[in-house]
């Protein structure tokens, strides 16, 4: 069985905190994606990863940035988290002209 | 850049009735389609998707939607809902422009389905 894991379900963490969200993914998927979803404006997509060490910005990269060190790990970074980055942090990961699979979500209060 | 909308923020029904869920996409190019449901407190899931061929596309749970390429859209339908469907509904399109595009996908709003028995 496919599986996306994210490191937290739940976090709450204080403004102007660095903020570290984890995903792992066992499918040797080449594609790794961070989105945001909020209630009204869906998924927006954040950043996205097509290999090791590459990236590209996604629809809302301000005040986010990534890593990926390996295949499979994805790491979404809030260098100063603010209030209003408070939302549902989506990870996903997917083969190259293939379709993705999230994982279950990591809820994120700044308070 | 691509865009997606889907027409209803929420729709409430009784079993038994037929659904349809409204999706357009405003990208001109080849694109992949999907819809995605969302069941309360779980994770997204796959309902259905379109690559090629045949447009009326069959998914999970008795779900299917029509890829009518003229307008745009891939409205999601069910025959007959039942309780269990309750959940959020995401239509989601990847434009596969040079069959590059990484499977980076443009998410509508979503639509909040409420079935009541």
């Amino acid at each position: 069985d496919v599986k996306v894991t994210q490191s937290s379900r739940y976090l709450v963490k204080r403004t102007g905190e660095k903020v570290f969200l984890e995903c792992v993914q066992d499918m040797d998927h080449e594609n790794m994606f961070w989105y945001r979803q909020d209630p009204g404006l869906g998924l927006r997509l954040i950043y996205f990863s097509y290999d090791v060490k590459m990236k590209e910005k996604g629809d809302i990269p301000e005040g986010y940035s990534v890593s990926r060190e390996k295949k499979e790990r994805f790491s979404l970074i809030l260098e100063s988290a603010s209030t209003n980055q408070t939302s549902m942090y989506l990870c996903a990961s997917s083969r190259s002209r293939g379709w993705g699979y999230f994982g279950p979500g990591t809820r994120l209060t700044v308070t | 850049a691509q865009s997606v909308s889907q027409h209803n923020h929420h729709v409430i029904l009784s079993e038994a009735a037929s659904l349809e869920l409204g999706c357009n996409y405003s990208y001109g190019g080849t694109v992949n389609l999907f819809w995605y449901v969302q069941y309360p407190g779980q994770h997204l899931q796959l309902l259905l998707k379109y690559f090629s061929g045949d447009p009326l596309v069959k998914g999970i749970k008795g779900f299917e939607a029509e890829f009518i390429k003229s307008k745009f859209s891939f409205n999601l339908r069910k025959p007959s809902v039942q309780w269990s469907d309750t959940a959020e509904y995401f239509c989601a399109v990847n434009s596969n422009a040079g069959g590059t595009s990484y499977g980076k996908l443009t998410f509508g709003q979503g639509t909040i389905l409420t079935v009541h028995p």
